[in-house]
């Protein structure tokens, strides 16, 4: 079966600092990957999605920037936190397309991260 | 006019009510929907899927109105545990609502 692990699960910075989160999947070749970050109170936004090694596509322009430097390796980076990089922020994954493409997601844990 | 959008409630129903919750979409080519539990603090986990026939599982059913450009979430008897947000989500976009929070009471 697949699992999705994230790490940290919570994590505390100071404004200007920088970020490294990763996620990883188990149990499955050539996924979608998928970052997301919540608000308090509010649903997801989509940051970034890939659908392959290397390729990596941004859904809003930000303070954040993505990598996949393996198949089932998914880094989300910050060179200077800002105190709106605050949330949570949950890394997915779905079927690729060359296991018969599926939309369905499933989420890790998650990382509450706070930026003082 | 958001993509996705959702009542944020709060639903507050008694145990063993029938609640419903509707998400309404804005791209009529929108392919595959889902709704998804998220209890407080955790990931989001997929309750279910939304087929164009309507779907069941359990107390949960799940309806597509194409024409209408929604989908509804019920929930038959509802049960202490039932407490949570509900997110539907709208792929082909990964657009998510910002979730309908259900508290059932005792």
């Amino acid at each position: 079966s697949q699992t999705i692990h994230q790490w940290p699960a919570t994590l505390v910075q100071p404004v200007g600092s920088p970020l490294s989160l990763e996620c990883t999947v188990e149990g499955t070749s050539n996924p979608n990957l998928y970052w997301y970050r919540q608000a308090a109170g509010r649903g997801l936004q989509l940051l970034f999605y890939s659908v392959g090694i290397g390729q990596i596509s941004s859904e809003v322009p930000q303070n954040l920037s993505a990598s996949r430097p393996q198949d089932r390796q998914f880094i989300l980076s910050s060179k200077k936190l800002l105190l709106s990089d605050s949330g949570f922020y949950l890394c997915a994954w779905s079927l690729g397309i060359t296991s018969g493409s599926t939309d369905t997601q499933y989420f890790g844990p998650g990382t509450r991260l706070t930026v003082l | 006019r958001k993509e996705v959008e959702q009542d944020p409630g709060p639903f507050n129903v008694p145990e063993g009510a029938t609640v419903a919750f509707n998400c309404t979409y804005s791209n009529s080519a929108s392919q595959s929907f889902f709704w998804y539990r998220q209890d407080c603090r955790k990931e989001p986990k997929l309750l279910m899927s939304v087929y164009s026939s309507g779907n069941e599982d359990g107390r949960f059913t799940a309806q597509l109105n194409r024409a209408s450009q929604y989908i509804s979430l019920l929930i038959r008897d509802s049960k202490l545990s039932d407490s949570a947000t509900y997110l539907c989500v709208v792929n082909g976009t990964s657009t998510f609502g910002d979730g309908t929070t259900l508290t059932v009471k005792p």
